[in-house]
Formats: C-alpha cells, structure tokens, sequence
C-alpha cells in the first residue's frame, strides 16, 4: 500500500530554535494534514493543507502543500519544550471515504 | 468544538478472553468512523472504516472476525477485540469523521487511545 516517508526520523533541538520536518509520497494526495501526537495521546491536528502549493500558517507553525502533490513540510519557529512529541503528516484523496494515509513520524526532542 | 473519547483508557486481559473498546463523539454526529492500531514507536496503521447502520469495511490484512466492529448510532462505535492474544497488544485509536459543511472537506478527529495489553 502506500506509505508516507517523514524525514528527519527523529531530532534534537535546544529551545528557540527553528524545526524544519517534510514528507514525501509515491503517489499524490488532494489534502495534506499534519498532527502531533504525545505520548499516550490520539494525535491532534495541526494544519490542514487543501491546494497544491498553498502555504498555511498556525501560530508559530507553517506548512506547505507541494507542487507535485506528492510532499509537504512543516516548520515550527521559535521551539519550546511543549513542543516535544511525534509530528505525523497525513495523505487523504477524495472518494476513499476520508481514508488517511500516515507517515513514518518525526519524534522532536526540546533541550533547554 | 468536536471532543471524541474512548473507554477504557487502559485494560489488561488474559489471553483468550475478548475485550471492548468504546468510540463516542460527544458534541457531534460522525457518519464515518476509524479504528487504528499503533505499535510502540510506529505510526498509525488504519484497520478498519465504519459507518453508522452499516457492516465495516476492513484494511488487507485485517481479521474481520477477530476484530468485531459495530457502529450502532452517529456517536458511538465499538472494538472487540476476540480471543486476544499477547500479539494483540497495541495502542488502539478511533477518530470520528465530522462534516465540514457545504463545500468544505470533513475531519477526522480522534480519541486518547486505548492501550491494550494481553498477558
């Protein structure tokens, strides 16, 4: 089936720097998400991405649907220890029941 | 807002012994909801679709009969895991899918999780 591949797969930054994380698909999606989960937690939605090349924006965190419609990326300004947790992207495409597609993860580490 | 919880949160069972998992969207109806299973540092794998009224569809791979899904109402769907066994243990996770109203797309929201351990 398809599969999501996040990368970095895991990170470590101090406090107040700047996270950059992306994902990339074999196939194309019509709507990119991205969730961060905590631990012991369901995910939470961060952003939701509707148009290829659409740039959106939440709060200290922005996101990018590719052009190709086949990656996207997150970026999270300015980090803070509450940051801490795994960011999954997601792939959907209409008419597959709202079905979603998750990545492999990215597990960001805050240092102070 | 759109709240969806899970029950229990935690269980432990014996092996050979089946277990329920609960899905309930408190402030909305949801048409369509998911159960995932998540292995320790792994993402989220979709094992099955269910609407309300209606049988579920599974993912490949999925044992239908060892996993018994029910979607009885808008707010509620249930897990059941039979006969588990130790390779059941997973963190399960529902999320329930709320219209968006017109022209806009549904989201899936989703519960804290259960986790299962079967000793």
């Amino acid at each position: 089936g398809q599969q999501l591949n996040q990368s970095p797969q895991s990170m470590f930054i101090q406090e107040g720097e700047d996270v950059s994380m992306n994902c990339t698909s074999s196939s194309i999606f019509n709507t990119w998400l991205w969730y961060k989960q905590d631990p012991g937690e369901g995910p939470v939605l961060l952003i939701a991405l509707y148009k290829a090349g659409e740039l959106t924006s939440n709060g200290r965190l922005t996101a990018q649907f590719g052009i190709t419609r086949k990656d996207s990326f997150l970026n999270i300004s300015a980090s803070i220890p509450s940051d801490v947790g795994i960011y999954f992207c997601a792939g959907r495409n209409t008419g597959t029941a709202s079905k979603l597609t998750f990545g492999t993860g990215t597990r960001l580490q805050v240092t102070l | 807002g759109a709240v969806v919880s899970q029950h229990p949160s935690w269980v432990i069972c014996k092996s050979g012994t089946s277990v329920k998992i609960e899905c309930r969207s408190l402030d909305f109806q949801a048409t369509t909801m998911f159960w995932y299973r998540q292995f320790p540092k792994q993402s989220l794998m979709l094992m099955a679709t269910s609407n309300e009224g209606s049988k579920a569809t599974y993912e490949q791979g999925v044992e239908k009969d060892k996993f018994l899904i029910n979607h009885a109402s808008l707010t509620l769907s249930t897990l059941t895991v039979t006969s588990a066994h130790p390779e059941d243990s997973s963190f399960y996770i529902c999320s329930a899918s709320k219209r968006g109203g017109t022209g806009r797309t549904d989201t899936q929201y989703f519960g804290p999780g259960t986790r299962l351990t079967v000793l």
